[in-house]
């Protein structure tokens, strides 16, 4: 089983529509939990971390962890074109090792 | 604050030479810098990390003596390609935590194309 496994999609949705993005990890002594937005060529950036149970906002994006269920999300409300990109989760295990998803692609349709 | 400076952006080479890309903290001091790999359509492959002052720790499969780590500094991180091969093109990107977080910041990647 891998560390972090994401749905690789391609994930499309219009313009104005909330996109859902999810994650799920192995290790349940996972702490700490990242969400990276890779655009094409590009090296990623760090859009949210998240380190306790509930959600977490910052503007448009919503970060929500499950410790109970292992499971870690990004919502990204109002979507638009320009947040068509790799998503990638990434964890720090309890062991301190950070892992990195495969990623989600997210095209939003204008 | 936290930003990794990474040089150069891209690069083509001939097979059979070496190709030597940088990676530096700017406002920050790296003991520690991960070195990834970044294959088109396809997740980010840690190759190794580079401890100032130490050895660097390669990952599984990656061949240590073709990609060369030197992290003389705590500023200054280097990844050599040697004896570059097409197989070896690639898109490599290097990565420190931000100090005082849990987080990441990463370089801005180098595109290594290997005629």
């Amino acid at each position: 089983q891998k560390e972090v496994e994401q749905n690789s999609g391609p994930l499309s949705v219009p313009e104005g529509a909330i996109a859902s993005l999810n994650c799920t990890y192995s290790d349940r002594g996972s702490q700490s939990f990242f969400w990276y937005r890779q655009y094409s060529g590009k090296s990623p950036e760090l859009i949210m971390s998240i380190y306790s149970n509930g959600d977490k906002e910052d503007g448009r994006f919503t970060a929500q962890l499950n410790k109970a269920s292992q499971y870690v999300s990004l919502l990204i409300r109002d979507s638009q074109p320009s947040d068509s990109a790799t998503y990638l989760c990434a964890v720090n295990d309890a062991g301190n090792q950070f892992y990195f998803g495969t990623g989600t692609s997210l095209t939003v349709i204008p | 604050g936290a930003v990794v400076s990474q040089h150069p952006s891209w690069v083509i080479c001939k097979s059979g030479t070496s190709v030597k890309i940088e990676c530096r903290s700017l406002d920050f001091q790296a003991t520690t810098m991960f070195w990834y790999r970044q294959f088109p359509k396809q997740s980010l492959m840690l190759m190794a990390t580079s401890n100032e002052g130490s050895k660097a720790t390669y990952e599984q499969g990656v061949e240590k003596d073709k990609f060369l780590i030197n992290h003389a500094s705590l500023t200054l991180s280097t990844l050599t390609v040697t004896s570059a091969h097409p197989e070896d093109s690639s898109f490599y990107i290097c990565s420190a935590r931000i100090p005082g977080t849990y987080g990441y910041t990463f370089g801005s990647g180098t595109r290594l194309t290997v005629v």
